[in-house]
């Protein structure tokens, strides 16, 4: 039934230890996005895909990467996490009239 | 530039109640819709409702509202019968621009439905 689903939904990794994070969409929706949040504050966009068409945000950090193998998969490395990266990290599809379907997000801590 | 404004950072309302969530947006475009999301404290942030700024009427779904004032550039979300359950984050959110993918968020209120 779910529709978007991240997995793990809680992940701990070490300070500077490659993780990834991965999402999946059974919507079959062009545009998928990945976004960090912050306690209580809003999320913000780090990519997003249209098919296979990258689109990075001028103010994310290199030390994320995305991955789009095909329409329903979308993974996020982080390739040498800090203290700061720690975060909610909402997956999302674009799907009818411009809605947003987010998945359940992953909670990343970075010992 | 698109800007979304929600300037209640924090809400209490009583159960079995009404609130009216506020958001002002401020756009040149024509077209344009206007969304609000849930998100309980677990993280998962959930659609609630749509409205396009052509749309003749407000948008209702169910318990929710949206009071659309178009002139003013407001969209505020009202939600009847409060239950607790309804105690989370309402974001207010906005495509950025034309021709874009992207959309901009409110900064959230944090509503607390009371026994």
């Amino acid at each position: 039934d779910a529709m978007v689903i991240q997995n793990p939904r809680y992940q701990v990794t070490q300070f500077g230890k490659p993780v990834t994070l991965s999402c999946s969409q059974t919507l079959n929706h062009n545009v998928m996005y990945w976004y960090q949040q912050k306690s209580s504050q809003a999320p913000k966009l780090l990519f997003h895909y249209y098919d296979k068409d990258f689109n990075n945000e001028a103010d994310t950090p290199d030390n994320f990467q995305s991955r789009r193998p095909n329409t329903s998969f979308c993974f996020l490395d982080i390739r040498s996490p800090g203290l700061g990266d720690a975060a909610m990290y909402l997956c999302a599809t674009r799907g009818l009239r411009e809605t947003q379907y987010f998945g359940p997000g992953t909670r990343l801590l970075v010992l | 530039a698109q800007k979304i404004t929600q300037t209640q950072p924090g809400m209490f309302v009583q159960e079995k109640e009404a609130v009216t969530l506020d958001c002002t947006y401020d756009t040149s475009d024509q077209s344009y819709g206007l969304f609000w999301y849930k998100q309980p404290s677990s993280g998962e942030m959930i659609f609630l409702i749509y409205q396009g700024s052509y749309d003749e009427q407000n948008a209702t779904e169910g318990r929710y509202s949206l009071n659309f004032q178009k002139a003013r550039k407001s969209a505020n979300l009202v939600i009847s019968a409060s239950q607790l359950g309804d105690s989370a984050m309402y974001f207010c959110a906005m495509r950025e621009g034309p021709g874009t993918y992207k959309y901009i968020f409110g900064t959230g209120t944090r509503l607390k439905v009371l026994a």
